[in-house]
């Protein structure tokens, strides 16, 4: 079975400055999908950024970037200049590579605090 | 994206009584999945809504406790029987949206259930 693991329960930052998030995943299978989700107060899950395993480019959606290494089974998120909308949960996610879409397993999440 | 609703958003429910939430989406879609967010803890799969036959559960889940309903592409139901404290959780509706493989995740507001 896929794991997924997040070792930062808590994390801060300076508005404006830059963080990154830690995930590692367990898998035996070379065909899947990572993502980041982010869950403000309102308990909305909101897609952040996606991940093919199959592409070596990392993925980034304006000042989301992730580190992806296959290899290490690391997939790491970048924020650049950080905004106080960005204080949230963050969940890092596996998703097998099936030909109809399929479950996802989370990891245990990492709560964001963004500093005035 | 898909636009995913939930109804209720939260509600308040005595012990021993059953809670239905509805989940609307605006466009059809092959999966759709109910996921259980236990407070301050990550997302757990309840089930896969399968239209047209009996939902798939994950293990820990069970129909008599869970019960599901998908009568078409659009609409899936969940409810939460015989409810006690422990059923305290955001329940949240999600679909599998695209084409082939690797279907991006969306999620529904999420419904907050209490149970008193």
């Amino acid at each position: 079975a896929q794991t997924v693991t997040q070792s930062q329960p808590e994390m801060s930052v300076q508005e404006a400055e830059t963080v990154t998030l830690s995930c590692t995943y367990d898998t035996s299978e070379s065909d899947y999908y990572l993502f980041w989700y982010k869950q403000p107060p309102s308990r909305q899950m909101i897609l952040v950024i996606r991940q093919e395993a199959y592409k070596q480019q990392n993925a980034t959606e304006n000042r989301f970037s992730v580190n992806f290494q296959k290899a290490a089974k690391s997939f790491s998120l970048k924020i650049s200049d950080s905004q106080l909308g960005d204080a949230a949960m963050y969940f890092c996610a596996y998703q097998r590579g099936e030909t109809s879409g399929s479950r996802l397993t989370f990891g245990e999440g990492t709560q964001l605090t963004v500093n005035p | 994206s898909a636009v995913i609703s939930q109804k209720p958003s939260r509600d308040i429910c005595q012990r021993g009584t059953s809670l239905t939430i509805q989940c609307q989406v605006d466009s059809q879609v092959t999966m759709m999945f109910w996921y259980r967010q236990q407070p301050g803890q990550s997302l757990t799969l309840i089930a896969t809504a399968n239209q047209g036959s009996e939902a798939t559960y994950e293990s820990g889940f069970v129909i008599d406790k869970f019960p599901i309903s998908r009568p078409n592409l659009t609409f899936s139901t969940l409810t939460v029987s015989n409810m006690s404290p422990e059923d305290s959780s955001i329940y949240l509706c999600s679909v599998a949206w695209g084409q082939g493989v690797g279907n991006t995740i969306y999620f529904g507001e999420g419904s907050w259930l209490t149970v008193v």
